[in-house]
């Protein structure tokens, strides 16, 4: 089955740059979507389509994505920002369902 | 504003069914897939499948084929979600989530979120 690769976990200081890197067969041919979670509630969509931002998330949040690699920046990490990360892409083969990386768990500290 | 409000905590034996419920409004209800996602305990997000509420076809992950059921009632702009033959490991938080995009298929990702509803399976 299709898999997306995510680093368990990033850390950075505040004002720094966070990169968190997916990786997956059919990025070239499939937009990635960015999740945030907090502890205890629902995700938030923060990139989707690759690089756009949804109305109300921060201009710090960008994304970009390079053969089978997709890139959610976060540009001078606030405090507010550490959370899970999860990107979310479809498959080209099989039923083309949906799938989730493992998640990264971004520290800001 | 556009919401979706999912049904509330269930407790199940193993073996049981659950059925979850996911009620939208602020929107036109058949323009958007509904997806369902599950998060077991200090795990992951775990992509399920989707109903498209306009034609009712559904898609899901292989893992769940012939295990769970997706379906919807216009009249009222709700979609369910039923998982049979339940296990303990299949203790989570059930959330549907709402395609981005008007008429998008498969491929779109989801915008807005329900709250979530906790599945716990334990003899």
């Amino acid at each position: 089955s299709y898999e997306l690769t995510q680093p368990p976990s990033v850390s950075v200081s505040p004002g720094q740059t966070a990169r968190i890197i997916c990786s997956g067969d059919a990025l070239p041919k499939r937009y990635a979507f960015w999740y945030q979670q907090k502890s205890g509630q629902a995700p938030v969509l923060v990139i989707y389509e690759d690089n756009k931002r949804p109305s109300g998330i921060p201009e710090r949040f960008s994304g970009s994505s390079l053969g089978t690699m997709a890139t959610l920046t976060i540009s001078g990490a606030q405090v507010e920002d550490e959370a899970d990360y999860y990107c979310y892409s479809t498959d080209i083969s099989g039923n083309h369902g949906g799938v989730f990386g493992g998640g990264t768990k971004l520290t800001v500290l | 504003q556009v919401q979706l409000v999912q049904s509330g905590a269930e407790v199940k034996k193993p073996g049981a069914s659950v059925k979850v419920s996911c009620k939208a409004s602020g929107y036109i209800f058949t323009n958007y897939y509904i997806h369902w996602v599950r998060q077991a305990p200090g795990q992951g997000l775990e992509w399920m499948g989707w109903i498209n509420p306009n034609s009712g076809g559904t898609n899901s992950a292989q893992k769940f084929q012939g295990w769970v059921t997706m379906t919807r009632d216009t009249s009222i702009d709700t979609a369910y979600m039923e998982l049979t033959r339940l296990k303990s490991d299949d203790t989570a938080v059930y959330y549907c989530a709402r395609g981005i995009f008007a008429g998008a298929g498969s491929q779109d990702g989801f915008d807005i979120w329900g709250q979530g509803t906790m599945v716990t399976v334990s003899s």
